[in-house]
């Protein structure tokens, strides 16, 4: 099942905080962010397994909340650099290995 | 170090011709999947390999696809009569272990014509 992100697309100024949401019908073992830029590769940002813990770099970080199945990417003083399409990817299981992505968030920062 | 590397970068083929896709994963990964992106969507999971044995090959979308990773290391998807809806860029991604962060590779984008 795949999860749903919202939004679909938001614009924001530089310096502009952003939340992106990842949502699940099924249970989850862990959520993985990745960022992709057009034509390129998607990158890794960060991996949060159940527990409900939060992390976070820099000026992204991200919650995951086991019992509601979601999870957020909250961006802080957005750069230009951060404008991409943000995915998440869901493991069901621990062990399941593969990563079910969202359909994905794009994200334009403007100066 | 080097990140995942694939090749070909682009390949455009005619309906119904076979065509091999190959995945270099991150020096020590044992664990390499693949995925196929198409435009505007997510990545979809195709097929997990832990060491040379396929895990799991539940995404595979039928018996014309088909991937081997013989020694462990480099991986090769092998798509047989190519239709145009398998037209999409094909993903690989190395881990160092299941169920830690994947890297993915620049992908490879199939035309099929």
């Amino acid at each position: 099942q795949q999860p749903v992100q919202s939004p679909q697309a938001v614009i924001l100024r530089e310096g502009e905080d952003a939340v992106i949401n990842c949502s699940s019908s099924k249970a989850l073992y862990s959520v993985h962010w990745y960022r992709q830029k057009h034509g390129e590769a998607p990158i890794f940002l960060m991996i949060l397994l159940k527990g409900g813990e939060q992390k976070g770099h820099d000026k992204i970080s991200a919650s995951f909340n086991e019992k509601k199945q979601q999870s957020s990417l909250y961006l802080t003083a957005s750069q230009l650099s951060y404008s991409g399409t943000y995915f998440c990817g869901t493991e069901g299981v621990q062990g399941a290995q593969k990563l079910v992505f969202g359909q994905g968030t794009r994200l334009t920062i403007n100066p | 170090g080097a990140g995942v590397s694939q090749t070909p970068s682009n390949k455009v083929t005619e309906k119904g011709k076979y065509v091999e896709l190959r995945c270099d994963p991150i020096s020590g990964h044992t664990a390499l999947y693949w995925y196929r992106q198409s435009l505007g969507q997510g990545p979809e999971f195709l097929i997990y390999f832990q060491g040379t044995g396929a895990a799991d090959d539940s995404g595979l979308p039928n018996d014309r696809f088909f991937a081997v990773r013989p020694e462990g290391s480099v991986s090769t998807l092998k798509i047989q009569r190519t239709e145009r809806g398998d037209s999409a860029v094909y993903l690989c991604a190395s881990s160092r272990s299941p169920s830690y962060e994947q890297y993915f590779g620049p992908g490879t984008r199939l035309t099929v014509t």
